[in-house]
């Protein structure tokens, strides 16, 4: 079945550094891929999406590239500031007419920005 | 353009009872997913619906039910209330006839069964 698997946290770096969080997946056809942001005791915001393969998402800095031949979507920033500190999502969607409306979601990882 | 809503935002309950958790879809959307999400974790679907219908389901037993209105909110109900079904519970809604499924998710209704 389908599958998201992303890094461990949690992820602590200083502000001004390179972020990469991996997220592979496991699926059958063609899926939309997704990361969602998820700030401390609110809801889950939508970040960026690709739909296709060597689609580039890309939202407030953030970017990931939908790597089919590594079944990848690694979430990628330049420079990260104390405010992108929150859980993050990696998530996939089977694209339809098939009959999988679901989100399929990984286990998250919670990053920590300090000053 | 008003997104998605949830009420109530927290409820406390007690093992045995039940409970009603109600969401209002994006303007424009057709279908509400619901998710159940554990401290810690990442969510879990539980169901969808589109045209007041279950469309799909995940792995959660018949004590989860739902409903969807000809104006597309839903509810989502819990019978016998377990601790363990104590958690945050998400809805998200979507545009059925996207050619991906892009959902917009509500705050959530965080759950503790006592």
């Amino acid at each position: 079945g389908n599958s998201v698997t992303q890094m461990e946290g949690p992820v602590t770096l200083s502000e001004e550094a390179f972020l990469t969080i991996n997220c592979t997946y496991t699926a059958t056809g063609y899926p939309s891929l997704f990361w969602y942001v998820q700030y401390p005791g609110e809801g889950l915001q939508l970040l960026l999406k690709a739909t296709k393969a060597d689609d580039k998402g890309s939202n407030k800095g953030f970017e990931a590239t939908y790597r089919k031949e590594t079944t990848s979507f690694h979430l990628e920033k330049g420079s990260v500031q104390v405010s992108d500190s929150a859980v993050y999502f990696c998530a996939l969607s089977g694209a339809r007419p098939r009959s999988n409306y679901q989100l399929i979601w990984g286990a998250g990882t919670k990053l920590i920005i300090k000053p | 353009d008003a997104g998605v809503t949830q009420s109530p935002t927290h409820l406390i309950k007690t093992r045995g009872q039940q409970v009603t958790l109600r969401c209002s879809p994006k303007s424009g959307h057709d279908t509400v997913s619901w998710y159940q999400q554990a401290l810690g974790q990442g969510p879990q679907f539980i169901f969808q619906y589109y045209e007041e219908e279950e469309r799909q389901r995940g792995n959660f037993p018949d004590r989860f039910s739902g409903h969807q209105f000809p104006n597309y909110s839903s509810e989502l109900n819990v019978n016998a209330l377990l601790l363990g079904d104590s958690a945050l519970y998400l809805c998200a809604s979507s545009l059925l006839g996207r050619g991906y499924n892009e959902q917009f998710f509500g705050p959530g209704t965080r759950l503790t069964v006592l």
